[in-house]
């Protein structure tokens, strides 16, 4: 079945540290997504790709950077420079068409140690 | 800039009662809207969606929601509500200008069946 996988689901951040969230999809889709999830304030866009080697930043980009070097893959890094990054991370991915969905990932919930 | 508006953080009902969730939007050109279903600890699950055409839509688990222009509403309802329906709902539109497929989500209404 096609869908989208992150891993891990469950991840700790030391202070100072940097973290990689990983998504992949096997829906053959060109635009993937980054969004963060806090309680009472629904998703918010981070970054979002409609290409390979493209990104553009969303709404809260500040502390988190990506890549995307294949177009089944769009990891999330969380930096040292984002103060609070105790949120569920969702990525999804979308075909390059408004009136079609974005399908999304179960998530990684990330904590801070 | 798009918003999306849901009334309610928190609905309850009772199982078998009608569900109401309401979603409004503020754009000058209708927009692509969306509902979603999140489960906990879960991603979001595609309800239903109004792109064209009916402007009443029918969605998976009985679900259907309706758009008003004249509104610019696009509530989502189900005629009897079932314990597994609890969920946290999501209202969310995209622009229609091609290449710009961005979604902006309401902030959510946590749905509470009671027995």
């Amino acid at each position: 079945d096609g869908g989208i996988t992150q891993s891990p689901k469950y991840l700790f951040r030391k202070e100072g540290q940097n973290v990689t969230l990983s998504c992949e999809q096997n829906l053959n889709h060109d635009a993937m997504y980054w969004y963060r999830q806090d309680p009472g304030q629904g998703l918010r866009l981070i970054y979002y790709s409609q290409i390979v080697n493209d990104f553009q930043k969303g709404d809260i980009a500040e502390g988190y950077s990506v890549s995307r070097e294949k177009k089944e893959s769009f990891p999330l890094t969380v930096t040292s420079a984002q103060k609070n990054p105790t949120a569920f991370y969702l990525c999804a991915s979308s075909a390059r068409v408004g009136n079609q969905p974005q399908h999304f990932g179960d998530g990684t919930r990330l904590s801070i140690l | 800039a798009q918003s999306v508006t849901q009334l309610g953080s928190h609905v309850s009902v009772s199982e078998g009662a009608l569900v109401l969730l309401r979603c409004n939007y503020s754009s000058s050109v209708p927009p692509y809207l969306f509902w979603y279903v999140q489960y906990p600890n879960q991603g979001l699950q595609l309800l239903l969606k109004y792109t064209t055409g009916a402007t009443l839509v029918k969605g998976i688990n009985g679900f259907e929601a309706e758009f008003k222009k004249s509104e610019t509403s696009f509530h989502l309802t189900k005629p009897s509500a079932h314990m597994s329906d609890a969920a946290e709902y999501f209202c969310a539109v995209s622009d229609r200008t091609f290449g710009n497929e961005k979604l902006t989500f309401g902030t959510g209404t946590r749905l509470t069946i009671i027995p």
